[in-house]
């Protein structure tokens, strides 16, 4: 049982340089999130998916695409890398139902930086 | 102004003793709220929730809301040096149906035990 696993650990992009970041989870979670964390910002929400198919957008969702084919899995995609969004990126899961929704369990991040 | 506020810290306290960490925030419509355990350069993991006013303990932790105040509090006794992270609050303003488990952190507060 891995949890919640994120590929690749760590990045360097150029500008303008696209990427695909993909987190997978082998608990049969419904939900699936992308979370971006800056230092003295916390954690702030990018895309999240209620399920296989379906995306919606979080806080900071520009710049941002995702795809949800899979249930397991959740891709986090960069078009066009900018300096901005250098950060390390967590994906979390967890399950639909009442406050399991809050026991989110993260991956171990993708430490992205832009150049 | 972020909806949720939390100071930074660094904390650092000798083993033993009791820690104080502490949120406030500006959404009336925040139901419940979480706190999170950061081990440096690993993903969150939940400590504990709670919904509404109260307290709620769990061993040598345990959790505050004063919904009036809007300022809610996480205690650890007998701090240990295992006890050393980040520690992230989190809320949200419902379980399930809309909310889909957005949640919104704080900054998180650094937290060093010393032997």
């Amino acid at each position: 049982n891995a949890g919640v696993t994120q590929t690749p650990k760590f990045r360097v992009l150029k500008t303008g340089q696209s990427m695909t970041l993909l987190c997978a989870q082998d608990m049969n979670h419904e939900y699936m999130y992308w979370y971006r964390q800056d230092p003295g910002m916390g954690l702030r929400l990018i895309h999240y998916s209620v399920g296989e198919g379906t995306t919606a957008k979080g806080e900071v969702p520009d710049g941002y695409n995702v795809s949800r084919l899979k249930k397991q899995n959740f891709l986090l995609g960069l078009e066009s890398a900018a300096p901005s969004q250098t950060s390390v990126y967590f994906c979390a899961s967890s399950s639909s139902r009442g406050v399991k929704v809050y026991e989110q369990y993260f991956g171990p991040g993708t430490r992205l930086t832009v150049t | 102004q972020k909806e949720v506020e939390q100071d930074p810290g660094p904390l650092s306290v000798p083993e033993g003793a009791i820690v104080s960490l502490n949120c406030t925030y500006s959404n009336s419509a925040f139901q419940y709220f979480m706190w999170y355990r950061q081990y440096s350069r690993k993903g969150p993991e939940l400590l504990m929730y709670t919904y509404s006013s109260g307290n709620k303990e769990d061993g040598r932790f345990t959790a505050q809301v004063d919904k009036s105040s809007k300022y809610i509090s996480l205690f650890i006794r007998d701090s240990q040096p295992s006890d050393s992270a980040t520690y992230l609050c989190a809320m949200s303003g419902s379980a399930g149906g809309t909310s889909y488990g957005k949640l919104t952190f704080g900054q998180g507060t650094i937290l060093t035990v010393h032997p």
